[in-house]
């Protein structure tokens, strides 16, 4: 079956950066795209980005832009997330969420979510 | 940006009862490229609905979507214990940025 299973939680300072995983199984990698989007404490889902995970294009949402970087490598399947600058208003969970798709976007299958907290 | 707005924020409803929820967009949703999804406490997203009215792999018929344009509809027909939830919808008709809608609590009464 479809699984992305995310890399644990992570507790950084204001200003340090942090990477998240996401171990794609159970399907063809380079056939889908992987996204990231965020959930703070209590609030609603917020769209990062996407990178295909065939070709390594990324696309981020302008909010993020110059903080985050997410990249791939297709000998594990795996993405990754890093942010970086990171601030008290990043504390949030960050899931990896897949779609089949570049501009029709739907989220089939998710991952877990990794907590990220961000506090002096 | 597309800003989605649902409501109403919480539903109180017993099983068995319908739920009707409603998410309204700020500009219209080209193609009618809306989901729905719900969310249980400590868990991720689950897509129920894409396309605003067809049911995902392994939803059941009691949930079904509807609308075009900028009013959008996700209906429970007979709630069942498992379905209360956080729903979220989200458009995917103007992008970037993809956007979701703030969250309709449906809790048991």
């Amino acid at each position: 079956q479809v699984q992305l299973v995310q890399s644990g939680a992570e507790v950084k300072k204001p200003g340090a950066s942090v990477t998240v995983s996401c171990k794609a199984s159970g399907y063809t990698f380079n056939s889908y795209y992987i996204h990231w989007v965020r959930q703070a404490p209590g609030q609603g889902l917020e769209w990062m980005g996407i990178i295909n995970s065939s070709g390594g294009g990324t696309r981020y949402a302008e909010k993020f832009q110059g903080r985050v970087t997410m990249t791939r490598d297709t000998s594990t399947s795996t993405v990754y997330m890093e942010l970086s600058s990171l601030r008290s208003e990043d504390t949030a969970v960050y899931y990896c969420a897949r779609s089949s798709s570049w501009y029709v976007i739907y989220f089939d299958n998710w991952g877990q979510g990794t907590l990220v907290t961000v506090s002096s | 940006e597309i800003v989605l707005t649902q409501s109403p924020g919480t539903l109180s409803l017993s099983p068995g009862e319908r739920a009707t929820l409603s998410c309204r967009a700020s500009q219209s949703v080209s193609s009618s490229r809306l989901a729905w999804y719900h969310q249980k406490p400590g868990q991720a997203p689950r897509l129920l609905i894409y396309g605003a009215s067809t049911r995902a792999t392994g939803i059941p018929d009691r949930f079904s979507g509807s609308g075009s344009g900028t009013d959008f509809t996700l209906t429970i027909s007979r709630l069942e214990p498992e379905d209360f939830a956080v729903y979220f919808c989200q458009q995917y008709g103007s992008t970037p940025p993809l956007t979701f809608g703030g969250g309709t609590k449906v809790e048991i009464k």
